[in-house]
């Protein structure tokens, strides 16, 4: 049931883009991305729900490919601050069970400068 | 600041004990959510609550048990601790029932089980 997500580390320089991929087998609902940067808490980037229907911050972007249960997120010209590990959350129908979002184990992403 | 508050911020016990980790959820949040994470792992899903009622349950363990009481704040408890119970506990909060909106995560419980 656990999503998964590729690559599972990358490294950039400063301006360069990068893509994040997340996989589920089960039919989704919603997929979300956070990102934890070493000993803090994940932080909200967005959420991708189905439907078309997407909430986050302006300067992130990702998709949502409903019939592949696929997401990825998009990150442009990369800044030393979006260094951290990236998480994807997705909501599926897990044995009849929503309400709830099963973590992929995270993409490490570090940019240098 | 998320504005979800957790204490403590560690702890540590041995193994066997019991321990109760508490979190307030931001002002306004209905929803708390309880996760594990573990050195090298994932966010692992434990439980969540909505306005005091148990309304989703991921892995935990029967040695784990939560509730939300009527100021909405929430407590997780662990009991028969084994040093595998050893990670970061997080909990986060959300307006609403379902994950629909952004969870908005506390700063973490790390528990060490010697």
């Amino acid at each position: 049931q656990q999503p998964v997500q590729s690559p599972q580390a990358v490294i950039l320089r400063e301006g360069e883009d990068a893509v994040i991929n997340c996989s589920s087998s089960k039919a989704l609902y919603s997929v979300h991305w956070y990102r934890q940067k070493h000993g803090e808490a994940p932080v909200f980037l967005m959420i991708l729900l189905k439907g078309g229907e997407q909430k986050g911050h302006e300067k992130i972007s990702a998709s949502f490919n409903e019939k592949k249960q696929q997401s990825s997120l998009y990150l442009t010209a990369s800044q030393l601050s979006y260094s951290g590990t990236y998480f994807c959350g997705t909501e599926g129908n897990y044995g009849g069970a929503t309400n709830k979002l099963i973590f992929g184990t995270g993409t490490l992403l570090a940019v240098q400068p | 600041d998320s504005g979800v508050t957790q204490t403590p911020k560690h702890l540590i016990t041995a193994t066997g004990q019991r321990v109760t980790l508490r979190c307030s959820p931001r002002s306004g949040d209905l929803s708390v959510y309880w996760y594990q994470q573990s050195l090298d792992q994932g966010l692992q899903f434990l439980i969540q609550y909505y306005n005091g009622e148990e309304r989703a349950k991921g892995n935990i363990l029967e040695r784990f048990s939560a509730q939300q009481f009527p100021d909405l704040h929430s407590e997780l408890n662990l009991s028969s601790l084994e040093l595998g119970d050893s990670a970061l506990y997080f909990c986060a909060s959300s307006p609403r029932a379902g994950p629909v909106d952004e969870q908005f995560f506390g700063p973490g419980t790390r528990l060490t089980v010697l």
